[in-house]
C-alpha cells in the first residue's frame, strides 16, 4: 500500500502570503497525484489532478508540481476563502488503490 | 446539472449490514468511473473503493480495511451506484460520499452531499 505523508499538519499564514504544502509518497506514483480542498461541512473540491493540472474552475493562484514521490501545492497569494483543509490523493495504476494523505490545515494567522 | 444523491445511511449494530445508494444524473454515467470515499467524524478522507465503467471492464478495487466486507456495484439502467456494507464495525462510522471521476471528460470530478452511517450498539 502506498502511504502519503503531508506536511506540515497545520500552516498558519495571513491573507496575501504564499502557501506551500507538501505531500510525499512512500513509493513512486509517477504523476498520478491530486489535491483537494475541504471546508467545514462541505464535500471536498478537486483543485489539481495529475500533479500539475488545474481542475475546471480553479483559480490560477493554485498550482501543483512534482513527480515520483515528492509533490507540492502552492497558493501564490492567499485569499480569505482559501483557509481550509487540503488533502493529496494518489491514483497510481499499480497497485490500483487510491489513498489520501492525512491533510494539512491552512489557518489564518 | 450534475447531481449525485446518496441515500441509505443510518444507525446499524456492529456485525450488521447496510446498502447505500447514489443516484446520478446530468452526465454520462455509463462512461464514468465511480468511487466511494468516507470521512469519520473529525477525521480525514479515506477512499473506500472504485468501480470502473462498463466499457473499461466494470472491475472493482478496495483498500484492505474494507476488502471482503464491502461491495460496490452499478446499475446502468437506473444510473445508480451502490455500496453494500457487511460485517460492519464501529470504525466504519463515517459520512460516505460517492464521487464521479470525470477528469478525462471535463477536468473535474463531482461529489455527493454524503450520507452518515453510524455503527453502534
Amino acid at each position: 500500500e502506498i502511504v502519503l505523508t503531508q506536511s506540515p499538519a497545520t500552516l498558519s499564514l495571513s491573507p496575501g502570503e504564499r502557501a506551500t504544502l507538501s505531500c510525499r509518497a512512500s513509493q513512486s506514483v509517477s504523476s498520478y497525484l491530486a489535491w483537494y480542498q475541504q471546508k467545514p461541512g462541505q464535500a471536498p473540491r478537486l483543485l489539481i489532478y495529475d500533479a500539475s493540472n488545474r481542475a475546471t474552475g480553479i483559480p490560477a493562484r493554485f498550482s501543483g508540481s512534482g513527480s515520483g514521490t515528492d509533490f507540492t501545492l502552492t497558493i501564490s497569494s492567499l485569499e480569505p476563502e482559501d483557509f481550509a483543509v487540503y488533502y493529496c490523493q494518489q491514483r497510481s495504476n499499480w497497485p490500483p488503490l487510491y489513498t489520501f494523505g492525512q491533510g494539512t490545515k491552512l489557518e489564518i494567522k | 446539472e450534475v447531481q449525485l444523491v446518496e441515500s441509505g445511511g443510518g444507525l446499524v449494530k456492529p456485525g450488521g449490514s447496510l446498502r447505500l445508494s447514489c443516484a446520478a444524473s446530468g452526465f454520462s454515467f455509463s462512461n464514468a468511473w465511480m468511487n466511494w470515499v468516507r470521512q469519520a467524524p473529525g477525521k480525514g478522507l479515506e477512499w473506500v473503493g472504485r468501480i470502473k465503467s462498463k466499457t473499461d471492464g466494470g472491475t472493482t478495487d478496495y483498500p484492505a480495511p474494507v476488502k471482503g466486507r464491502f461491495t460496490i456495484s452499478r446499475d446502468e439502467s437506473k444510473t445508480t451506484l451502490y455500496l453494500q456494507m457487511n460485517s460492519l464495525k464501529t470504525e466504519d462510522t463515517a459520512v460516505y460520499y460517492c464521487t464521479a471521476d470525470l477528469i478525462s471528460a471535463a477536468a473535474r470530478d463531482y461529489w455527493g452531499q454524503g450520507t452518515l452511517v453510524t455503527v453502534s450498539s
